[in-house]
């Protein structure tokens, strides 16, 4: 079975400050990893996927994530966060066809 | 628009009553899930279809829920006597078939549908 560890929930920064968002997942196979985003009143979307290769894997919007093997971890990063990076960050495991996500973290950004 | 739309977005109801809810897919798309999702939490996985096949149904879907997709196309999940406790948002996302350039399991989401059990 897979399943996905986000260890903040809720996390308060103040713009140009910088994040990192932590992500553990279990799962025995070869596995796809995904960071979502739901921004406000909008719906999930894709900000950034891991699935072979550079394990430093860039999304939009000047996120960027780093697959570490050994540490089962898919860690989240923007070196200087926006007020409008406010919004949830959900991430996904999906060795198989059905992704499995974690809890999510809130992030509030302050202006 | 050609992402994934649901309908209606916001559903209220009284217990005992059924609902049903539409999905269509981004139309190139074969695989759809339905997802629920509670305040707090991340989406978590109800059923999955391969084209009108469904595929997967996950252990904590009770008997009162049932997902069909005719034709491979829109898909519709009913909930049967709601109970206050199926108050969540129902999402549901499409994906690319597996092979085709950049699919590699992401899911593109649909707007959800709000439901309230009174």
């Amino acid at each position: 079975a897979q399943s996905v560890s986000q260890h903040n929930h809720h996390v308060i920064l103040s713009e140009a400050a910088s994040l990192e968002l932590g992500c553990n997942y279990s799962y025995g196979g070869t596995v796809n990893l995904f960071w979502y985003v739901q921004y406000p009143g909008q719906h999930l979307q894709l900000l950034l996927k891991y699935f072979s290769g550079d394990p430093l894997v860039k999304g939009i919007k000047g996120f960027e994530a780093e697959f570490i093997k050994s540490k089962f971890s898919f860690n989240l990063r923007k070196p200087s966060v926006q007020w409008s990076d406010t919004a949830e960050y959900f991430c996904a495991v999906g060795g198989s066809y059905i992704p499995t996500f974690g809890r999510g973290t809130s992030l509030i950004v302050h202006p | 628009d050609t992402g994934v739309s649901q309908n209606p977005r916001h559903k209220i109801t009284k217990r005992g009553q059924n609902v049903t809810f539409r999905c269509d897919p981004i139309s190139e798309h074969n695989r759809l899930y339905w997802y629920r999702q509670t305040l707090g939490q991340g989406p978590e996985f109800l059923t999955y279809f391969q084209n009108e096949a469904q595929l997967e149904k996950s252990r904590l879907l009770s008997d009162r829920f049932s997902a069909e997709r005719p034709k491979g196309s829109f898909s519709t999940l009913e909930i049967q006597r709601t109970e206050q406790g199926d108050s969540a948002m129902y999402l549901c996302a499409s994906s690319p078939p597996p092979g085709l350039a950049g699919a590699h399991n992401e899911q593109f989401f649909g707007p959800g549908t709000r439901l309230t059990v009174l």
